[in-house]
């Protein structure tokens, strides 16, 4: 079955510091590629998204790049702040019936001043 | 639009008894999802309406566990005789699909926090 596996936490940098957080999954098909943050005490909400090979996603500073050869969805930022704290969840969804989403187990980054 | 609204934000429960959770999805929304969200975990994937059919369920999903969404509106999860294995987040979603394919990406609530005591 599909299945995404995230880098281990928990991270902690120091603020305007360099982020990557690995990602990689395993899926039939051609899935489309997400990273959703939660922050303390919220819901998920969608941080960027990719639906084919070589598509970048982009928000709020932060990237990933589709990577099918290496099946990899890395997240990266150039200059983290205080306010990016909060934990990372790589997901992937299908294009067939329900489309659920399949998540990794999350990053929790904690940027310090 | 107000987003998707779950109630209540926190419930904490005996052992045996019966709980039940609200969501209200974005109104134009005709897709409705319920996942689990354990600690230190990633959401999994409970089941899933599309207007007021349920299409799909987990086996995570026991016997105990009953969603409905009458009208293709609100949806309920109720639990039975909860146990402490289910203390967790549930959390709801909502996404649309169009003709000629899906809105990439849900909208999520802020979720239930379940604790069985």
């Amino acid at each position: 079955g599909n299945s995404v596996t995230q880098m281990e936490g928990p991270v902690t940098l120091s603020e305007e510091a360099f982020l990557t957080i690995n990602c990689t999954y395993t899926a039939t098909g051609y899935p489309s590629l997400f990273w959703y943050v939660q922050y303390p005490g919220e819901g998920l909400q969608l941080l960027l998204k990719a639906t084919k090979a070589d598509d970048k996603g982009s928000n709020k500073g932060f990237e990933a790049t589709y990577r099918k050869e290496t099946t990899s969805f890395h997240l990266e930022k150039g200059s983290v702040q205080v306010s990016d704290s909060a934990v990372y969840f790589c997901a992937l969804s299908d294009h067939q019936g329900a489309q659920k989403l399949v998540f990794g187990q999350g990053t929790r980054l904690t940027i310090n001043p | 639009d107000t987003g998707v609204s779950q109630d209540p934000r926190h419930k904490i429960t005996k052992r045996g008894q019966n709980v039940t959770f609200r969501c209200d999805p974005i109104s134009e929304h005709n897709r409705l999802y319920w996942y689990r969200q354990t600690l230190g975990q990633g959401p999994e994937f409970l089941t899933y309406f599309q207007n007021e059919a349920q299409l799909e369920k987990s086996r995570l999903l026991s016997d105990r566990f009953s969603a409905e969404r009458p009208k293709g509106s609100f949806s309920t999860l109720e639990i039975q005789r909860t146990e402490q294995g289910d203390s967790a987040m549930y959390l709801c979603a909502s996404s649309r699909l169009r003709q000629g394919g899906w809105d990439y990406g849900y909208t999520f609530g802020s979720g239930t926090r379940l604790t069985v005591v």
